[in-house]
């Protein structure tokens, strides 16, 4: 199994133009979410999905936007690039079983400079 | 918020030696999780214990917790260079599974 599969692994963007980060998980499992990492912290969490058609705010959603057609994939758009949205962005899943006492499983990261 | 903040921000022991490292949360929770990353990479998923456990073994690793404190400890006994990571707790509730995560305890382990 392939697991967590984001691409691209870096990009480069000027300020100001948009671009998608792609995210795609084959464990069947019905949560997903998307993390930025900025250097020396800790994950924020962006948004996440229950489920295909559902997705919510988290933490520090402005100025990205999600979409869950599918249970495989949840791209994350960046609408606008800035400078601030510099990071290591992280793609998660887990499974909706055992009442939501599952681990999550974490792609390798998307390093994103914007410039 | 569900935010587990870890402690000691940072942890530099010898090989051999263990290292013990804090998760404090705020709100009650169904489970809390301990995740680890090297350099950068996406986390890996430790050790999940669930708000009815106290304590929870996995190989070298051993995970407390007291729901009347709010707290949870990972203890990596015999500690090696390869332990050398951050590690990350995640108080979590049931629903959507949604992980929230603290600022992690890095962890350096000298040969």
């Amino acid at each position: 199994n392939a697991g967590v599969t984001q691409t691209p692994k870096f990009q480069v963007l000027k300020t100001g133009q948009s671009m998608t980060l792609q995210c795609a998980q084959d464990m069947n499992h019905e949560y997903m979410s998307w993390y930025r990492q900025d250097p020396g912290m800790g994950l924020r969490l962006i948004h996440y999905s229950v489920g295909a058609g559902i997705t919510d705010q988290g933490e520090v959603p402005n100025g990205y936007n999600v979409s869950r057609s599918t249970t495989e994939d949840f791209p994350l758009r960046l609408l606008s690039a800035a400078p601030s949205q510099t990071s290591v962005y992280f793609c998660a899943s887990s499974s909706a079983g055992a009442g939501g006492n599952t681990e999550a499983f974490f792609g390798q990261g998307t390093r994103l400079t914007v410039v | 918020s569900q935010q587990g903040e870890e402690d000691p921000q940072a942890l530099s022991i010898q090989e051999g030696e263990n290292a013990t490292m804090n998760c404090s949360y705020k709100t009650s929770i169904n489970n809390l999780q301990w995740y680890r990353q090297n350099s950068g990479r996406g986390l890996v998923h430790l050790i999940l214990i669930r708000s009815n456990e106290r304590e929870k073994h996995s190989g070298r690793l051993r995970v407390t917790l007291d729901t009347s404190k709010k707290s949870s400890s990972l203890l990596i006994t015999a500690s090696r260079a390869a332990d050398t990571a951050s590690y990350f707790c995640a108080p979590t509730k049931a629903a959507g599974n949604k992980l929230t995560f603290g600022g992690g305890t890095r962890v350096l382990v000298k040969p």
